[in-house]
C-alpha cells in the first residue's frame, strides 16, 4: 500500500518562529490532506489540498503531486499551535492513509 | 450545523464484554470512516462504509470487530469479547465523496 512518511518527526518553535512541515508518499495521490490534533486530542482539518497552494490565515501548504510531496507552512507560530500535525493521502481505492505526524511543541 | 458526533466519549470494559461505538455523521454525509489510534501513534484505518455497504474493511481485524452504517441511524463499530490490546481512541470521520474529513472527539476505549 501507500507509504506516507512526515518531517521531522518532533519540532520545537520559540512563539513566533517560523515553520515548514513535510509530507513525502510513495504513490500518486487524488487526495491529500492535512489535519491538527491538538492537546486534547480533537482532530481539525486543516487543508484538502491534492495539487497547489493553499492558504488560510498563518498556515498554508502546498502540494506538488508530481513529485509526491506536501509541505505545511506555519508562520509566526503561537502557544495553540501546539499539537501533532498528521498528512493523510487518498490513492487508489485505499482511504485515507496517515503519517506518523510532527508533534509540534510551541513555546512562551 | 451539528459535526460528527461520537458516544460515549469514554468506555470501559472489562475482558470478554462487548463495546458499542457510535458515530452519528455531518448531515449529508453518506461516507464514514473509522480509525484507531494508539498512545503516540498515527491513526491507522479500520473500515471505511457507506450507507448500508462496506466499501473496504482491509484494516479492521478479522475476529471480534464489525461494523454497519445502516439506512437510518448511526454508524456502529462493534468489539465482541473485548481483550487489553482493543484499548485504544476509536475515532471517526465523515465525509461526501472522497471529500474533506471531518472527525468526531472520538472514543477512548479502556479493557480492565
Amino acid at each position: 500500500g501507500i507509504q506516507v512518511e512526515q518531517s521531522p518527526p518532533d519540532l520545537i518553535l520559540q512563539e513566533g518562529a517560523n515553520s515548514t512541515l513535510r509530507c513525502n508518499f510513495s504513490d500518486s495521490v487524488n487526495n491529500l490532506q492535512w489535519f491538527h490534533q491538538n492537546p486534547w486530542g480533537q482532530l481539525i482539518n486543516l487543508f484538502y489540498i491534492p495539487s497547489g497552494t493553499k492558504q488560510n490565515g498563518r498556515l498554508s501548504a502546498t502540494t506538488v503531486a508530481t513529485e509526491r510531496y506536501s509541505l505545511l507552512y506555519i508562520s509566526s507560530s503561537q502557544t495553540t499551535d501546539s499539537g501533532v500535525y498528521f498528512c493523510a493521502v487518498w490513492g487508489g481505492n485505499t482511504p485515507l492513509v496517515f503519517g506518523k505526524g510532527t508533534r509540534l511543541s510551541v513555546i512562551a | 450545523n451539528a459535526g460528527v458526533m461520537q458516544n460515549p466519549r469514554h468506555l470501559v470494559r472489562r475482558r470478554g464484554q462487548e463495546a458499542r461505538l457510535r458515530c452519528s455523521p455531518v448531515k449529508g454525509h453518506s461516507h464514514v470512516y473509522w480509525y484507531r489510534q494508539l498512545p503516540e501513534e498515527g491513526l491507522k484505518f479500520m473500515v471505511y462504509l457507506q450507507k448500508e455497504n462496506i466499501i473496504d474493511e482491509s484494516g479492521m481485524p478479522k475476529e471480534r470487530f464489525s461494523a454497519e452504517f445502516p439506512k437510518e441511524g448511526p454508524s456502529i463499530l462493534r468489539i465482541q469479547q473485548v481483550v487489553r490490546g482493543d484499548s485504544a481512541a476509536y475515532f471517526c470521520a465523515s465525509s461526501s465523496f472522497r471529500g474533506k474529513l471531518f472527525f468526531g472527539s472520538g472514543t477512548q476505549l479502556s479493557v480492565l
